[in-house]
């Protein structure tokens, strides 16, 4: 079973609000993620950090930003939040080198930006 | 990472063996298939992964054809808790700094 969580579950939040998702994970895992998905649609990497001190942007455009001061924490921030931005947000780790290859996922953000 | 096509949904009696298939006709002899499957509203979930042989653990089988071109992921008695997208991804195993791409999978629905 894999030990990685998010918090907050579920936000909801008025517009020009800054808010910060946590993801951390006691795997000691080099690798993090931050994919975002809409409702019955497609998962989209928007972040990803190699380790401590790196970050880099994932494939669909994304407002937000990341930071990787330790191994074990990969927060999103949002620094002025607007009803776009109403998804889910899935964080995720990996080990390097695994022996699947395999990452790990939260059980996710449910972001609501009114 | 060679693309994949899998077909969009497919329904499943209970009890009974889902074959979910997976094309990926542009794979590379140094890249594995891998299965992940996301019930509705978590995070997606790691089935199992395979190069070239049969795979089997306690959650699926892997059969890939011999020229590798496609897959099939079998869930041997489908219960209602396998109702899941179901993602076939074709990547290099640890190949170092790739994230998987998830495309659109496939909607895999369990009928009692």
């Amino acid at each position: 079973e894999a030990d990685i969580y998010q918090t907050p579950r579920y936000l909801v939040i008025g517009t020009g609000k800054k808010i910060t998702l946590e993801c951390s994970q006691t795997m000691g895992h080099d690798k993090m993620y931050w994919y975002q998905q809409d409702p019955g649609m497609e998962l989209h990497l928007i972040h990803y950090s190699y380790g401590v001190n790196s970050t880099e942007k994932g494939d669909l455009s994304s407002e937000s930003t990341v930071s990787r001061i330790r191994t074990e924490h990969f927060p999103l921030t949002l620094e002025s939040a607007r009803p776009s931005h109403t998804s889910q947000y899935l964080c995720a780790s990996s080990e390097t080198p695994g022996a699947a290859d395999t990452q790990y996922f939260g059980p996710g953000t449910r972001l609501t930006v009114l | 990472d060679a693309k994949t096509t899998q077909p969009t949904s497919m329904d499943c009696a209970e009890g009974r063996a889902a074959n979910l298939p997976c094309n990926h006709s542009t794979i590379s002899g140094n890249e594995y298939v891998y299965w992940y499957r996301q019930i509705h509203s978590q995070g997606p979930q790691y089935i199992i992964h395979g190069l070239k042989n049969n795979e089997t653990n306690e959650m699926a089988s892997l059969i890939i054809t011999e020229d590798r071109k496609s897959s099939t992921l079998i869930l041997p008695h489908a219960t209602l808790r396998d109702t899941a997208v179901y993602y076939c991804i074709v990547r290099v195993r640890n190949s170092g700094n790739t994230p998987l791409v998830f495309g659109k999978g496939t909607r895999l629905s369990v009928i009692a």
